[in-house]
């Protein structure tokens, strides 16, 4: 079956790095991407791999093995506001997206 | 960037009546549009693929005479919660996407609660 396996929740302190980590299970492979989600609001694009490696925007990276079946996203310089829920999504032979139940992020002062 | 609008963000109906929801993709063609439902601290369940032309597909478990999807455009879609109850007082959300492997862009969901 498909699955895709991110922690449930996190918490670390404001301007440290914290790195959420996803593995997938998906009937072929055509991209993953991670999301943002403000609680009450509609996720937000952060994030699409598809080749391995490291792909970095500012204070938020995307990194991708598909030979492992994993990404993970890292944040630094963490800000208050990064205080979300973290989905990771996988892209599978159909183009369908599988999604991950999200991880909560806690940010403390 | 890409934009989609959805309307209206918040809604609340007696039980028995209808809602329509609308989702536009304001700045490019989406061919496909797909539709979410969301209860509070859970995942994105997604309720229905919507493609303009044709008949939705839905999924699993979501009764198709319920929740009448129509992509009349390559611009909108739209979501009607037909004879509504308190149990699909949920948060409904959006999304398009310019191609198969071009991000899912979402709208910024409707909250609908049902007296």
């Amino acid at each position: 079956g498909q699955n895709i396996d991110q922690p449930t929740e996190m918490t670390a302190t404001e301007g440290a790095i914290v790195q959420i980590n996803c593995t997938y299970q998906t009937s072929g492979f055509n991209g993953l991407f991670w999301y943002q989600q403000h609680a009450g609001e509609a996720p937000t694009f952060l994030s699409y791999n598809v080749l391995d490696g490291l792909e970095e925007k500012g204070r938020f990276s995307s990194f991708l093995s598909r030979s492992k079946g994993y990404s993970y996203l890292l944040l630094k310089e963490l800000q208050m506001k990064d205080s979300a829920s973290y989905l990771c999504a996988s892209l599978d032979s159909n183009y369908q997206l599988i999604w991950g139940a999200g991880t909560k992020l806690i940010i403390k002062p | 960037g890409a934009v989609v609008s959805q309307h209206p963000s918040w809604v609340i109906c007696k039980s028995g009546t209808s809602v329509k929801i609308e989702c536009r993709s304001l700045d490019f063609q989406a061919t496909t549009m797909f539709w979410y439902r969301q209860f509070p601290k859970q995942s994105l369940m997604l309720m229905a693929t919507s493609n303009e032309g044709s008949k939705a597909t839905y999924e699993q478990g979501v009764e198709k005479d319920k929740f009448l999807i129509n992509h009349a455009s390559l611009t909108l879609s739209t979501l009607t919660v037909t004879s509504a109850h308190p149990e699909d007082s949920s948060f409904y959300i959006c999304s398009a996407t310019e191609g198969e492997v071009s991000p899912l862009h979402f709208g910024n969901g409707t909250r609908l609660t049902v007296t």
